[in-house]
């Protein structure tokens, strides 16, 4: 079924350092989204970026996306303890009238002050 | 604006009790997504709704699940006959619909089952 797969599943680093986050899918898709779930909270939406974008900015986010490839790579630069949180990728289906998304497992990034 | 609000945050059922968790989208938003997340999990999709109608429920057990959107009131996915595999945390998300929206996501209902 049509859903993103994230790497690392964790990932630990310093303050200030950047952070990258990988997405991988399996079928054509209309968008990528990303999305951060803070500890016991709902998911908050990040970015979307369609599939005739290649690159993507909202503040310290950069997200890229790579047809070809079939996966997108989200960006955290200058992290911060307060990004310490699960990062979601989640996908659509090209080939269907739904635009319902699945998501992946997720990529678990610890930020150390 | 409120954002997406789901009740209750916590509700714990014996096994065979039913469960109903509800969820009120965004004001303006059509479309009503469920997910349910087991602990350091991923989201697993479980159905899709716009008012009156299921647009796709291909993520929902064939059994004692189900789940509404009516004309008035919220969004309500009921499960029947809870069993301790039930426990989880169940998302609702909802967006205006079409390709070029994030969804709002709720703080979800956690359900235990004793």
């Amino acid at each position: 079924s049509q859903q993103g797969e994230e790497d690392p599943q964790a990932l630990s680093i310093q303050e200030g350092e950047n952070a990258t986050m990988n997405c991988s899918y399996k079928t054509s898709i209309n968008n990528l989204q990303w999305y951060r779930q803070n500890s016991g909270r709902g998911l908050v939406h990040l970015i979307l970026i369609r599939s005739n974008e290649r690159e993507k900015h909202s503040g310290r986010l950069r997200v890229t996306l790579d047809t070809s490839k079939k996966s997108s790579s989200l960006l955290i630069t200058a992290s911060r303890a307060a990004d310490t949180a699960s990062y979601f990728c989640a996908t659509d289906a090209y080939n269907t009238r739904n635009n319902d998304m699945r998501f992946g497992a997720g990529t678990r990034l610890t930020v150390k002050p | 604006n409120a954002g997406v609000m789901q009740n209750p945050r916590h509700l714990v059922r014996r096994r065979g009790q039913e469960a109903r968790l509800r969820c009120s989208p965004m004001k303006g938003h059509s479309h009503v997504y469920w997910y349910r997340q087991l602990p350091e999990e991923g989201l697993k999709f479980m159905v899709y709704l716009q008012k009156e109608n299921i647009i796709d429920e291909s993520g929902m057990p064939k059994e004692r699940f189900s789940a509404e959107f009516p004309k008035e009131g919220p969004s309500i996915l009921r499960i029947q006959q809870v069993v301790r595999g039930d426990s989880a945390a169940y998302f609702c998300a909802s967006s205006p619909g079409g390709q070029n929206y994030g969804y709002t996501f709720g703080s979800g209902t956690r359900l235990t089952v004793v």
